[in-house]
């Protein structure tokens, strides 16, 4: 079965430059969460989409922004990288009116050195 | 606001010996329980879910969890552990099926040969 796909699976970027994260959701999902976990800590929702508006919003830096585009993918943007934004970025993604339960991807890896 | 608590950060256990993680959520409202894993390096994976009806709960790899609604706990266990299952384990908690999912801190298992 399709699942969340995520890319890059891994990033190393420079203090002070850009990244930007894709997630593609599992087909028919409307429904994008991000999520950051840090070294040893547990995740920390950012940011999420229903139907390609910002549905919530977490602790998610003003540095960062994200969207959701007409094909449900996803992008988080990251700009002004400083070393403590190095963690685990995940992706789920989930049908809303279905009880709710959201599919995480890999994740991906930013290393900011 | 929901929150989920994990009172054990770190859980030794022998090899084929039970292993119980606890876990509680805050009592406010009605709540879907998730328990997920996490493997060295590697993304989230639902190990099992309570969304209503029968109050245990099986998932995969033979763990089950018991939903308590008296106690509002959703401890995870399983009878006999596996060196395989030593990983980080997450309780989780929805409030409503549009609600983002929200995390423990983590309960990380450790099986001893």
């Amino acid at each position: 079965a399709a699942g969340v796909i995520q890319s890059p699976r891994h990033l190393i970027k420079e203090k002070r430059e850009t990244a930007t994260l894709k997630c593609y959701p599992i087909p028919r999902h409307d429904t994008v969460y991000w999520y950051q976990q840090g070294p040893g800590q547990d995740p920390q929702f950012l940011i999420s989409f229903y139907e390609k508006m910002q549905s919530d919003k977490g602790s998610i830096p003003d540095r960062f922004s994200a969207q959701q585009f007409s094909d449900y993918h996803s992008e988080l943007n990251m700009s002004s990288l400083e070393l403590g934004d190095s963690a685990l970025y995940f992706c789920a993604s989930s049908f809303r009116g279905r009880l709710g339960e959201a599919f995480f991807g890999q994740g991906t890896r930013l290393t900011v050195v | 606001a929901q929150s989920v608590t994990q009172l054990d950060s770190q859980v030794p256990v022998f090899e084929e010996a039970p292993v119980e993680l606890r876990c509680n959520y805050s009592s406010s409202v009605s709540v879907y329980l998730f328990w997920y894993v996490q493997y060295p390096n590697q993304g989230l994976q639902l190990l099992l879910k309570y969304l209503s009806g029968s109050t245990l709960v099986k998932g995969i790899n033979g763990f089950e969890a018991e939903f308590n609604k008296s106690q509002t706990s959703f401890h995870l266990r399983k009878p006999s552990v596996h060196i395989s299952d030593t990983a980080e384990y997450f309780c989780a908690a929805l409030k409503t099926s549009y609600d983002k999912v929200i995390f423990g801190p983590g309960t990380s298992l450790s099986v001893i040969p």
